[in-house]
């Protein structure tokens, strides 16, 4: 997970409530990622950003936001839209956004949301 | 768009057998190929990817993948597994001529028992 942190491991929240998963790399990396991971499903694209202050959706956006202010941080908000938002959220990081550069993860974070 | 296909769940082996986890693909271009592993409540770790050349890659803890383009295939293969082998392993493809877009398989979990 070197390079990488996320925080916090768990997370409480109540429905309704918006919540902000925090992704900080050292690694100087321009790409970074979040997904969603869920049991039996593999990894799900929620959003990504090549370069600061820009960012794209995945396949499933709806229900989150990002922001890219920072080429070293890349936080996502679950929104209270978000129907099913409790889940293993991972973040990652590349060289690039393009081509052959594999990703780094961080440790990811776990949400319940109740 | 590319997909990739882990056909098991679950894979169970003896300590010291040798160990193969399946993985297949469909890319309009040519292939960027990536295994990674996760053990529990972590993040993914690479272990290796085939880019161009030799289609036998080498890669971390004694890991090897073979690129098979007329089957479409990538195979995470060991000549022998070790306890500490068990975890989830997941199967990545990127298409050359969609470079933004990476797609995971749902994952294979591997047991290797004493």
């Amino acid at each position: 997970d070197g390079g990488i942190t996320q925080s916090p491991k768990y997370l409480f929240r109540k429905e309704g409530q918006n919540v902000t998963l925090s992704c900080e790399q050292n690694l100087n990396h321009d790409a970074m990622y979040w997904y969603r991971q869920d049991p039996g499903q593999g990894l799900r694209l929620i959003y990504y950003s090549q370069i600061v202050n820009d960012f794209q959706k995945g396949d499933i956006a709806e229900g989150y936001s990002v922001s890219r202010e920072k080429k070293e941080s890349f936080p996502l908000t679950v929104t209270s839209a978000q129907k099913n938002p409790t889940a293993f959220y991972l973040c990652a990081s590349s060289r690039g956004g393009m081509g052959s550069y594999e990703q780094y993860f961080g440790p990811g974070t776990r949400l319940t949301v109740t | 768009a590319q997909s990739v296909a882990q056909p098991e769940d679950q894979v169970n082996v003896a300590e010291g057998n040798p160990l193969t986890v399946k993985c297949t693909y469909s890319v309009s271009g040519n292939p960027y190929l990536f295994w990674y592993v996760q053990y529990p409540n972590r993040g993914l770790q690479f272990l290796l990817k085939y880019i161009t050349g030799d289609n036998l890659v080498k890669g971390s803890y004694g890991f090897e993948a073979e690129f098979n383009k007329s089957q479409t295939s990538f195979h995470l293969k060991k000549p022998s597994a070790l306890v500490s082998d068990s975890a989830l392993y997941f199967c990545a493809v990127r298409d050359d001529g969609n470079n933004n877009d990476m797609r995971f398989g749902a994952g294979t979990r591997l047991t290797v028992k004493p």
